[in-house]
């Protein structure tokens, strides 16, 4: 059973930095394309970002390109997703998404970690 | 790029049909799919290419995508059907995912 398990979120200030990590079990990792999608207390869902199997090509929605970085341990089964120069609206719960091929379905999620960013 | 409109909600008595549309220009050339999140879970995908379901997703669900329109339906409308739900696809001109605005279904 596929498994994925995000930690690291929490409360910050405007301004400051924080890194997610998600580890993946129950799957064979190393082949499997990944993504964050975030949801803002009591909103939708957004896409924010995608990492390949190896690690490039990386995509980030607008929102967050030039402040958030995605990238893998293989090695260790992991997602990360580093998250600098935080905003308000970057508060949300980050749920972190295995698709089952390029450009296609979220076909496993995880339970998410709340991201707080208040002064 | 994509905006999928989806109505913000949409009530169903039990055992009668819910249909969920999500509409965009020309949505029929894009795989569409659909994702059923409750209170304080995570989503599950239960539509997928179109009109697809995953192992363990009831009959019930189906999809369909024409035109400019996705549609999800949902036969036979149980209590445990009451969820929030998503429409998805992949942008593939400018390399990004994107979200319906979700379509909250309340089952009367």
């Amino acid at each position: 059973e596929v498994q994925l398990v995000e930690s690291g979120g929490g409360l910050v200030r405007p301004g400051e930095s924080l890194r997610l990590s998600c580890v993946a079990s129950g799957v064979n990792f190393s082949s499997d394309e990944m993504n964050w999608v975030r949801q803002a207390p009591g909103k939708g869902l957004e896409w924010v970002s995608y990492i390949s199997s190896g690690g490039s090509p990386t995509y980030y929605a607008d929102s967050v390109r030039g402040r958030f970085t995605v990238s893998r341990d293989n090695s260790k089964n992991s997602l990360f997703l580093q998250m600098n120069n935080l905003r308000a609206e970057d508060t949300a719960l980050y749920y972190c998404v295995r698709t089952y091929a390029t450009g296609s379905y979220y076909d496993a999620w995880g339970q998410g970690t709340l991201v707080t960013v208040s002064s | 790029s994509y905006v999928l409109t989806q109505p913000p909600s949409v009530s169903v008595a039990p055992g009668q049909t819910a249909r969920i549309t999500c509409g965009a220009d020309n949505i029929r050339s894009k795989s569409v799919h659909w994702y059923q999140q409750k209170p304080g879970q995570a989503p599950v995908l239960v539509v997928y290419n179109d009109g697809d379901r995953p192992s363990g997703i009831p009959e019930r669900f189906s999809g369909s995508n024409s035109g400019n329109t996705a549609t999800l339906t949902v036969s036979r409308v149980e209590a445990g059907d009451e969820a929030d739900y998503y429409c998805q696809l992949w942008d593939s001109i400018i390399d990004r995912g994107v979200f319906g605005t979700g379509t909250k279904v309340t089952v009367l």
